[in-house]
């Protein structure tokens, strides 16, 4: 019940695509769901996050979508450039400073 | 803000000895602190969680008499992998965040190979 599940494993785009990344868990007890970037050899950096009291919140050409009867977020990269490749991973808490579950990474490539 | 960072980036070391690997919130203060870690081309892997001023919580299946914790200070937590083996060469990243708050920032990581 704990685990969040991400798909595609890997995703090919054009430059200009919009790449979709989906994730969906069972706890319904989660509040949070960040998304993270991550390039090679560095740390996860956070991209953007939902509470589940809305059901879309954009960033500038990030968009997280969530759907919470279904218990399915996803992320949506519009304008997908070369520099977006990399991988992301979806998350999921309960509660303030609690631990993250991760879903298991999607890495997206980008063509140019 | 919201900056972490670990040190050393990359450390090489032979089997049987101990490596630490310190984590710093430098500008803001880290009631708790997480561990990672990465195998290539998998998924974040949590360790342990640390609050400052407390004995560190392990996931089942992690040793915490080899993968010892230390959170002595609200800007530091650090890793000591006791007695390193090869299979313990990894990629170790941790995160922290504020009290209250539910984003974890993520250090650079820490390469250890063990040779």
């Amino acid at each position: 019940q704990q685990q969040v599940k991400q798909s595609p494993q890997s995703l090919i785009v054009q430059k200009g695509g919009i790449s979709i990344i989906n994730c969906a868990y069972e706890n319904t007890a989660f509040d949070y769901f960040p998304w993270y970037q991550q390039f090679p050899g560095k740390g996860p950096a956070l991209l953007i996050a939902i509470r589940p009291d809305v059901s879309e919140k954009k960033e500038g050409r990030f968009t997280i979508s969530f759907n919470k009867s279904a218990k399915q977020f996803s992320l949506h990269i519009m304008d997908s450039q070369p520099g977006d490749s990399a991988t992301y991973f979806c998350a999921a808490s309960q509660a303030s400073g609690s631990r993250l579950t991760f879903g298991e990474g999607t890495q997206l490539t980008v063509n140019p | 803000g919201a900056v972490v960072s670990q040190h050393p980036s990359r450390v090489i070391c032979k089997s049987g000895t101990s490596v630490k690997i310190e984590c710093r919130s430098l500008d803001f203060q880290a009631t708790t602190m997480f561990w990672y870690r990465q195998f290539p081309k998998q998924s974040l892997m949590l360790m342990a969680t640390s609050n400052e001023g407390s004995k560190a919580t392990y996931e089942q299946g992690v040793e915490k008499d080899k993968f010892l914790i230390n959170h002595a200070s609200l800007t530091l937590s650090t890793l000591t992998v006791t007695s390193a083996h090869p299979e313990d060469s990894s990629f170790y990243i941790c995160s922290a965040l504020t009290s209250g708050t539910d984003t974890q920032y993520f250090g650079p990581g820490t390469r250890l190979t063990v040779l």
